[in-house]
């Protein structure tokens, strides 16, 4: 199993608070992602980073913010959680953007009330 | 947009029996990967399909690509209780390099 591990595991928390998920790997690899999965939707990229410091957007980037200080991990932020950001986050690692497989860690199940 | 659809949403199958996952995606696209997500699990990678024609086995798995007709199929030959789990295809977007999954098919084998 590639190393990586999400903390916390579960967190209920209530609207309007801030939020930050861990996201830490062991496999010095160059891109990690942030997704988060609903039911009916599949798993959704909010956010990715390509380097230390470089980040960028993906599809349902709104509400969430990302940073990356260290190559190892990935912090994912809700500045104001809402209860529309109650879901299921998926961290996940690849060695290239293109034609290879990502590497997801277990999740973060988010509740917010 | 690239979407990507996949049929049947859900699957409920005698064990011993054949069936088909379909994946369909919406533009040209020639890098497809499939994923299992037991409950309350993470996704595993299953198959990377990185060429028209591509076919990849596993077991009682076989996944193949036509990006001419953008369509992947998930072939199950003699189903077993330990398939039971959700699939997902990914479609790599040629436009942004970033997966698009499918919403996933859930799988149950029974008796």
């Amino acid at each position: 199993d590639a190393g990586i591990t999400q903390s916390p595991r579960h967190k209920v928390t209530e609207t309007g608070t801030p939020v930050t998920l861990r996201c830490h790997q062991t496999e010095n690899h160059r891109y990690m992602y942030w997704y988060r999965q609903d039911p009916g939707h599949g798993l959704r990229l909010i956010h990715y980073s390509y380097g230390v410091k470089d980040t960028d957007k993906g599809e349902v980037s709104d509400g969430y913010s990302v940073s990356r200080s260290k190559t190892e991990d990935f912090l994912l932020t809700l500045e104001s959680a809402t209860s529309s950001q109650t879901s299921v986050y998926f961290c996940a690692i690849s060695e290239s953007l293109r034609q290879e497989t990502q590497y997801f860690g277990p999740g973060t199940r988010l509740l917010v009330l | 947009e690239l979407k990507v659809e996949q049929n049947p949403l859900f699957l409920s199958m005698q064990e011993g029996k054949n069936y088909t996952i379909y994946c369909n995606y919406s533009t040209t696209s020639d890098r497809l990967y499939w994923y299992r997500q037991d409950p309350g699990k993470s996704l595993e990678s299953l198959f990377v399909l990185l060429s028209n024609g591509a076919v990849k086995q596993e077991g009682r798995l076989m996944a193949s690509l036509d990006t001419k007709a953008r369509l992947s199929t998930l072939h199950i030959t003699a189903a077993v209780h330990d398939l039971s789990a959700t699939y997902f295809c990914a479609v790599e977007s040629g436009k942004t390099d970033k997966l698009i999954f499918g919403t996933g098919t859930r799988l149950q084998v029974f008796p």
